[in-house]
């Protein structure tokens, strides 16, 4: 169990450009989930997957977000023409099979600044 | 509307002193319930769950909670704080769709 590995750590862009973060969940977890956490916040829900198929998605998530998880192991989170607004923690969890069946394993995160 | 309160923003203990942190929900049917932790650099960590049963809900490091049905609560608490326990401790409800929603948060403060 190497836990749930986000990349990159951190990331700087310009308001206007394109930003993609990717999320290696814990091996043999078929669900996938995203949270953007803003200073001073709780975790928000975007969406979530279980194996590939996107099962969820939060009203946050705009047209300029989204999420796929193709083969059903990582997942990659898409941000199209970044606002300020969009800075932020985005967190990738994990969990086999649901809440009940077992935790859900959180990454360290990606921080994104937009400036 | 659905909701999950904490209603603390930020609290300071001493270090040995007791400690309760604050949860209420505001939804139709009883949620399922969660505390993590969140220390600086770190990523979030389960502390305990409730589905069903026991009210009283033993988690890691000497922390428990208690669901009240009555008071639609679920309040953290810990006997004796170390300095080791600041961090940011968020409660979080989860319904059937098995998305958790988290609170707001309390930042938790230690002096020796």
């Amino acid at each position: 169990d190497t836990g749930v590995s986000q990349n990159p750590r951190h990331k700087i862009t310009k308001r206007g450009q394109n930003v993609t973060f990717r999320c290696d969940p814990i091996s043999e977890h078929n669900r996938l989930y995203w949270y953007r956490q803003t200073l001073g916040q709780g975790p928000e829900f975007l969406t979530y997957f279980q194996n590939e198929a996107q099962l969820e998605k939060s009203r946050l998530l705009s047209d300029r977000f989204s999420a796929e998880r193709p083969k059903g192991s990582f997942s990659t989170l898409e941000i199209q023409r970044t606002e300020q607004g969009d800075s932020a923690m985005y967190l990738c969890a994990s969990t086999r099979e649901g809440l009940r069946n077992g935790p859900l394993h959180f990454g360290n995160g990606t921080r994104l600044t937009v400036t | 509307a659905q909701s999950v309160t904490q209603p603390d923003i930020h609290i300071t203990v001493s270090e040995g002193a007791s400690l309760e942190l604050r949860c209420n929900y505001s939804y139709g049917a009883t949620p399922y319930l969660f505390w993590y932790v969140q220390s600086p650099g770190q990523g979030l960590q389960l502390l305990l769950k409730y589905f069903s049963g026991d009210t009283l809900v033993q988690g890691i490091k000497g922390f428990e909670a208690e669901f009240k049905r009555s008071q639609s609560s679920f309040n953290l608490r810990k006997p004796s704080v170390h300095w080791s326990d600041a961090a940011e401790y968020f409660c979080a409800v989860a319904l059937n769709t098995d998305k958790l929603i988290f609170g707001t948060g309390t930042r938790l403060q230690v002096f020796p």
